[in-house]
């Protein structure tokens, strides 16, 4: 079975500054990992995804992240965040496939003006 | 694309009624999740579809709850004798089944119960 933690429930951040979520992932097999944004009464959409390949990868928004296999991580970063993206993020795993997602609890983030 | 359609968006029921909620998912696409979310937590995974082959069920999922998808488009997810509960988001998400590995999310049914 997989499962992901997200670190930290809330993270307030100033307009323009960077910012990282951290994500980490449990698993006995090897997996896919996401990132989704939930904005305010809008449905999940996703941001970016590791299937394979090279460990970082870019996103919609200016979003990247960079997986980390040995410390089990996923971790998503922008290096200037905008009012805009004030949201709920969330990691999720699956199953190599079209697999349902494992998803953690979230982490809400504040872009302070 | 029209993208993934939930129905109704919103329900408020009593304890003890029954519910149900529909999802169309994204033409062409086979593969259809439903999954739920509360307060504070992330989607939980209920069940899955391949065309209208159920593939997988969560433990989470009680006798009380069905979900089908009688010819492979759209899909159904049935609350028999609703608790408190269940009150939550109810999400569904449509994949190809192929290649990108992306869902696709609806806007959700948030069900209250009462």
């Amino acid at each position: 079975a997989q499962s992901v933690t997200q670190l930290d429930s809330q993270v307030p951040v100033f307009e323009e500054a960077p910012v990282e979520l951290r994500c980490n992932y449990s698993s006995s097999v090897s997996v896919y990992l996401f990132w989704y944004v939930q904005y305010p009464n809008q449905g999940l959409q996703l941001l970016l995804k590791y299937l394979s390949g090279s460990t970082l990868v870019k996103g919609i928004n200016g979003f990247e992240a960079e997986f980390n296999k040995s410390q089990t991580s996923f971790h998503l970063r922008k290096p200037s965040v905008h009012i805009s993206d004030t949201a709920e993020y969330f990691c999720a795993v699956s199953r190599p496939g079209n697999t349902p997602l494992v998803f953690g609890k979230g982490t809400r983030l504040s872009v302070i003006a | 694309d029209t993208g993934v359609s939930q129905n109704p968006r919103h329900k408020i029921t009593k304890r003890g009624q029954n519910v149900t909620f529909r999802c169309d998912p994204i033409s062409e696409h086979n593969r259809l999740y439903w999954y739920r979310q509360t307060l504070g937590q992330g989607p939980e995974f209920l069940t899955y579809f391949q065309n209208e082959a159920q593939l997988e069920k969560s433990r989470l999922l009680s006798d009380r709850f069905s979900a089908e998808r009688p010819k492979g488009s759209f899909s159904t997810l049935e609350i028999q004798r609703t608790e408190q509960g269940d009150s939550a988001m109810y999400l569904c998400a449509s994949s190809t089944g192929q290649g990108t590995y992306e869902q696709y999310f609806g806007p959700g049914t948030r069900l209250t119960v009462t």
